[in-house]
């Protein structure tokens, strides 16, 4: 149980054009899902929280025009990185808690986008 | 401000060779502290939730442990798949409201054979 699923799992795209990455709970319904970006043999790093039926929520220093996320329903949240620059190319990975469980119970995470910007 | 510090930041072993890794934190309130193993390429797995000072966790050759300002991961005569990122990473009442973690850098694990 608990599966999430993260699509692509790699994309590579010119600069100055939008990725959309797609992050969905299998098993589960999320009303929170949450956008990480990782840099190589560093920790994750957490972008935004995606609320189901509203606004995200950023994280300091993140772009929201940058990247824009929709969580339009109870299993799927998205992370759009607009006018993608090479300065950009990271691995983004998305997790989800499941909406029945309590606070302080564990998020449960994709496998990651590797985006390369050239 | 919630932090969570882990060591060694890697750490080789020889098959067989148990040993423990530390995360260390600071938090204002603990709602939960979290174990993940991650293997190069992928997102984390989830492997132990601990919630108060004196609780442990097993699940095959890993035992996770909890005290008031750190955790414990130690590994019993550890095998080559068992090489991996192991991170740690708390959820304090600050991050209540929406169940935001704080994760540490992580411990690289390789097992020779």
């Amino acid at each position: 149980g608990a599966v999430v699923s993260q699509h692509p799992s790699w994309v590579i795209c010119k600069s100055g054009t939008s990725v959309k990455i797609e992050c969905r709970s299998l098993d589960f319904q999320a009303t929170t899902m949450f956008w990480y970006r990782q840099f190589p043999k560093q920790s994750l790093m957490l972008m935004a929280t995606s609320n189901e039926g509203s606004k995200a929520t950023y994280e300091q220093g993140v772009e929201k025009d940058k990247f824009l996320i929709n969580h339009a329903s109870l299993t799927l949240s998205t992370l759009t990185v607009t006018s993608a620059h090479p300065e950009d190319s990271s691995f983004y990975i998305c997790s989800a808690r499941d909406r029945r469980l309590g606070f302080g119970q564990p998020q449960h995470f994709g496998d990651g986008t590797r985006l390369s910007i050239l | 401000e919630d932090q969570v510090t882990q060591s060694p930041e890697a750490l080789r072993l020889q098959e067989g060779e148990s040993s423990s890794l530390n995360c260390s934190y600071t938090v204002s309130g603990l709602r939960g502290l979290f174990w993940y193993r991650q293997d190069p390429g992928k997102g984390p797995e989830f492997l132990f939730t601990l919630y108060s000072a004196g609780e442990e966790k097993e699940k095959e050759r890993l035992k996770a442990t909890l005290t008031k300002k750190e955790s414990f991961l130690h590994i019993t005569a550890p095998k080559p798949e068992d090489s991996a990122t192991y991170l740690c990473a708390v959820q304090g009442l600050d991050g209540g409201a929406t169940n935001k973690l704080i994760f540490g850098t992580g411990t690289l694990l390789a097992v020779q054979p």
